[in-house]
């Protein structure tokens, strides 16, 4: 069974461009969670879709935005970059619903780097 | 706020015991679990307690108090391949939903 696939794995932007990160989760689930992991701040949620829809945001300003297809796929988007949106940027999906441990898969990660 | 506190660094010989505690402070709770990142590696799940007591997997082993707001990760036997970091993270919310509070990780040094 294929794992979370991120991509791109890394990349370069500059400050005030825009980037797209694209994930596919595992077959079968229906939730998919993106994480920013940076040194200072550790794993911070961004937000969770979950049949198209997204089902919980965290504290991150409008610049951040996501969305999910009918297969399940995801992407994030961040737009106007600043330096400090250097960072990993995880992708994790889960079942989403029913009862269980609500383990997530990670992906490997997309390092955006803002220069 | 919602904090959870684990220490920064631990270090351990191998074939060692060692425990990683985590305390946590959050508006809600149904469980908490146990996450392991090598570098450059991604998180991979490794346990889950929702009610209290231990629970075991192989050489690793979790315990939560839910009374105390305190939860551990024991690991057994320890193994060069052990050393990574180590999450500890909180469902604050009552669906099976992806969203999870994590800790700043504890980065375990096992060494010869």
């Amino acid at each position: 069974k294929a794992g979370v696939t991120q991509t791109p794995r890394y990349l370069i932007k500059t400050r005030g461009q825009q980037v797209t990160l694209s994930c596919s989760p595992i077959s079968g689930h229906r939730s998919v969670s993106w994480y920013q992991q940076t040194p200072g701040q550790g794993l911070q949620f961004l937000f969770e879709y979950f049949s198209e829809t997204q089902r919980n945001k965290g504290n991150f300003p409008g610049r951040f935005s996501g969305r999910q297809f009918s297969n399940s796929r995801s992407e994030m988007n961040v737009s106007t970059l600043e330096l400090g949106d250097s960072a990993l940027y995880l992708c994790a999906s889960s079942v989403g619903a029913g009862l269980g441990t609500g383990e997530l898969f990670f992906g490997e990660g997309s390092r955006l780097t803002v220069l | 706020g919602q904090s959870l506190e684990q220490p920064s660094e631990v270090t351990a010989v191998e074939g060692a015991i060692v425990q990683i505690n985590c305390t946590y402070q959050t508006s809600g709770f149904y469980g908490l679990s146990w996450y392991q990142q090598h570098d450059g590696g991604a998180p991979t799940f490794l346990s889950y307690n929702a009610l209290d007591g231990l629970e075991e997997t192989g050489r690793f082993s979790s315990f939560l108090s839910r009374s105390d707001s305190y939860g551990y990760l024991l690991l057994q036997e320890l193994q060069m391949k052990d050393s990574a970091s180590y999450f500890c993270a909180v469902r604050d919310d009552s669906g099976n939903t992806g969203k999870l509070i994590f800790g700043q990780g504890t980065t375990l040094q096992v060494k010869p």
